[in-house]
């Protein structure tokens, strides 16, 4: 079975913080997809990345950066500098490979504070 | 904007009714999936439509189905509601043409039962 753990259910920090959200998954087929969504307070998930099983390169995207190590089957999310405009909630989010439908972790909650 | 329009937005109804959500996908996007968001929690995948065929299925109940149109635009309906059906409904519509992914989500539609 595949499953998506966020142990941080919400998250609080002081604006221009690093802040780094955790998402450990389980699957036991061997190409995947690795999501990160963003949910603010309008309901609407916007994608932030993909990622696939057989690229364990770290990527940055601005503030931006992903950590994913199969060894350990997490794939964590950092923001650095964090501002206001970045509380929201984050969800991580595993696809078999191939199949478009996603299964979700619970979401961690980010409140930034000015 | 995605692109992926839902509607209504919000809607209210009473246990045992039926209920009709619609979904209108990115253009040139072929598949839909549905999901479901209860309160505080990730999205739940309820079924995809793939070129207007089921393509895959949660765990949910058949009271929940769905259609999609060849427009690939798609309806999710659900009958004898019942309480715990209150929940943000999210449609993502999504195309895989080689190396090129896309996903995105709809605003979504916020159901209620009383």
């Amino acid at each position: 079975a595949q499953k998506v753990t966020q142990a941080q259910t919400e998250i609080s920090v002081v604006e221009k913080e690093d802040v780094t959200l955790d998402c450990v998954y389980e699957t036991r087929d061997t190409t995947y997809y690795l999501f990160w969504y963003k949910q603010p307070p309008s309901g609407e998930l916007v994608f932030l990345i993909r990622r696939n099983s057989f690229d364990e390169q770290n990527e940055i995207s601005g503030r931006y950066s992903w950590n994913f190590q199969k060894s350990t089957s997490s794939f964590n999310f950092t923001i650095t500098a964090s501002q206001v405009v970045d509380s929201a909630v984050y969800f991580c989010a595993l696809e078999q490979g191939g199949s478009e439908k996603l299964v979700f972790g619970k979401g961690t909650k980010l409140t930034v504070n000015p | 904007e995605t692109g992926v329009t839902q509607s209504p937005t919000h809607l209210i109804k009473t246990r045992g009714q039926q209920v009709t959500l619609r979904c209108s996908s990115q253009s040139g996007h072929n598949t839909v999936s549905w999901y479901q968001q209860a309160l505080g929690q990730g999205p739940q995948f309820i079924f995809q439509y793939y070129r207007e065929e089921e393509n895959g299925r949660g765990n949910f109940p058949p009271r929940f189905s769905g259609l999609q149109f060849p427009n690939y635009s798609s309806e999710l309906n659900v009958n004898a509601l019942e309480l715990d059906d209150s929940a943000l409904y999210l449609c993502a519509s999504s195309s895989r043409t080689g190396k090129t992914y896309e996903q995105y989500f709809g605003p979504g539609t916020r159901l209620t039962v009383t």
